[in-house]
């Protein structure tokens, strides 16, 4: 198994530009999760889905964050317009749920904005 | 409160034994887990225990579980120079409204001395 796969591993923009970030989870994993993790606020967690409906979205920071989640396999994080306190790095972990819930995470998108 | 708590920082020698501490808050928490997160990478997971359990052992890794003081502890034996990393432990909690989400730790910087 190739583990989730996330893309681009690093990004950077200017201000005021849209970001998209994306992940593909583990295949047959039922969860999907977007963290944020910073030296100042460690790991956030922002977004969590179940079965592609997003589950639990209170810890998106505004409404400048949206993540949408088409099917089993696909889903996005976008940050339109960027600030540079939007800066970290944002990991994406999937879970098969079941008994223990474990969750798998990918390697992060690095983002950075100027 | 809401928070797992971990100590920041820990240094041993190469070979010698380290423990990394965590308390919980939550005792309807049913699995509690450790991740490791080495430099630039996602968090991995390393073992994770049912509430059920005193102890698991696997390897190097040993877990101990207090649930009467909601103490969680993985103890390293040997613990090499690829040990490095930041440790973090997480707990799920029951809950209607929490099914899936993992509480994490602040995570704890494992330094290991040659």
């Amino acid at each position: 198994d190739a583990g989730v796969i996330q893309s681009p591993r690093h990004e950077v923009t200017e201000m005021g530009q849209e970001v998209t970030l994306r992940c593909k989870p583990i295949s047959g994993h039922d969860y999907l999760f977007w963290y944020r993790q910073t030296m100042m606020r460690g790991l956030e967690l922002l977004i969590y889905f179940n079965n592609n409906v997003p589950i639990d979205d209170s810890g998106m920071p505004e409404d400048r964050f949206s993540a949408k989640m088409p099917n089993a396999s696909f889903s996005t994080l976008k940050i339109q317009p960027s600030e540079p306190r939007d800066s970290a790095v944002y990991f994406c972990a999937s879970s098969p749920g079941l008994l223990s819930y474990e969750q798998y995470f990918g390697p992060g998108t690095r983002l950075t904005v100027t | 409160g809401e928070d797992v708590e971990q100590s920041l920082f820990l240094s041993v020698r190469e070979g010698d034994s380290s423990v990394i501490n965590c308390t919980y808050t939550d005792s309807s928490s049913t699995y509690l887990y450790w991740y490791k997160q080495e430099p630039g990478a996602g968090l991995q997971l390393l073992t994770y225990i049912f509430s059920n359990m005193d102890m698991k052992q696997d390897q190097r890794l040993t877990v101990l579980l207090n649930k009467k003081d909601k103490h969680l502890s993985l103890r390293i034996a040997d613990t090499q120079t690829g040990d490095s990393a930041i440790y973090f432990c997480a707990e799920r909690r029951m809950g209607s409204s929490n099914t899936g989400k993992l509480i994490f730790g602040q995570g704890t910087t494992l330094q290991v001395k040659p």
